[in-house]
């Protein structure tokens, strides 16, 4: 059981926007950035969100995100089929001296 | 091209070693701290282990502290992981990935394979 907790799952059909949420608390999430990582099945993870709310270059600007105390949020505009993939947020736990990652947001395109 | 590529993995009883390797290009390898993150088949993704770009500055997950060690050779251009007393729970594709200065994985290999059969 992850000390960051995410929706299991997430849906919505093209065009639409989507938002799922990273929820901690004041040792992990309220003290350190949030980081977000987009993992087609079979393929490595990708970087997709960095500090919070930052976009590496060749992310898309349909991705964004956002932090507030104790919880982060994903949110994705224009949803497209190429976007079905596994979500995950990620951020330092200071109490556990570790990297956490949450359990991961599963996303489907209807 | 910046590039991680991890080998190593393979088939081992429990209770056995193996070592992994992750060889880096496409950047100066010695600037970076790096980690491993795993990820047992149908599930999540774990961090493993953290080492910081000189190796002064080691972190364990609790699920493999005292079993495993990180280590790293930057004039190789390499990063190891070294696991001992291996058990069915530690079966997973092990990824070896660059930390950038926000915390965030930016680069990530492709993945090993390490199954640990009881």
């Amino acid at each position: 059981q992850s000390v960051v907790t995410q929706p299991p799952s997430a849906s919505g059909t093209p065009g639409q926007r989507v938002t799922m949420s990273c929820s901690g608390s004041s040792s992990n999430i309220g003290s350190n950035n949030v980081n977000w990582y987009q993992q087609v099945p079979g393929e490595a993870p990708k970087l997709l969100i960095y500090k919070n709310d930052q976009r590496p270059s060749g992310v898309p600007d349909r991705f964004s995100g956002s932090k507030s105390g104790t919880s982060a949020s994903l949110a994705i505009s224009g949803l497209q089929s190429e976007d079905e993939a596994d979500y995950y947020c990620a951020t330092w736990d200071d109490s556990l001296n570790a990297m956490v990652f949450g359990g991961g947001t599963q996303l489907t395109v209807l | 091209e910046v590039q991680l590529v991890e080998s190593g993995g393979g088939l081992v009883q429990s209770g056995g070693s193996l070592r992994l390797s992750c060889e880096a290009s496409g950047f100066t390898f010695s600037n970076y701290e790096m980690n491993w993150v795993r990820q047992a088949p149908g599930k999540g993704l774990e961090w493993v282990s953290h080492i910081s770009s000189s190796g002064s500055g080691i972190y364990y997950a609790d699920s493999v502290k005292g079993r495993f060690t990180i280590s790293r050779d930057n004039a190789k251009k390499s990063l190891y992981m070294q696991m001992n007393s291996l058990r069915a729970e530690d079966t997973a594709v092990y990824y070896c990935a660059r930390r950038d200065q926000f915390d965030g994985f930016d680069i990530w290999g492709q993945g090993t394979m390490v199954t640990v059969s009881s």
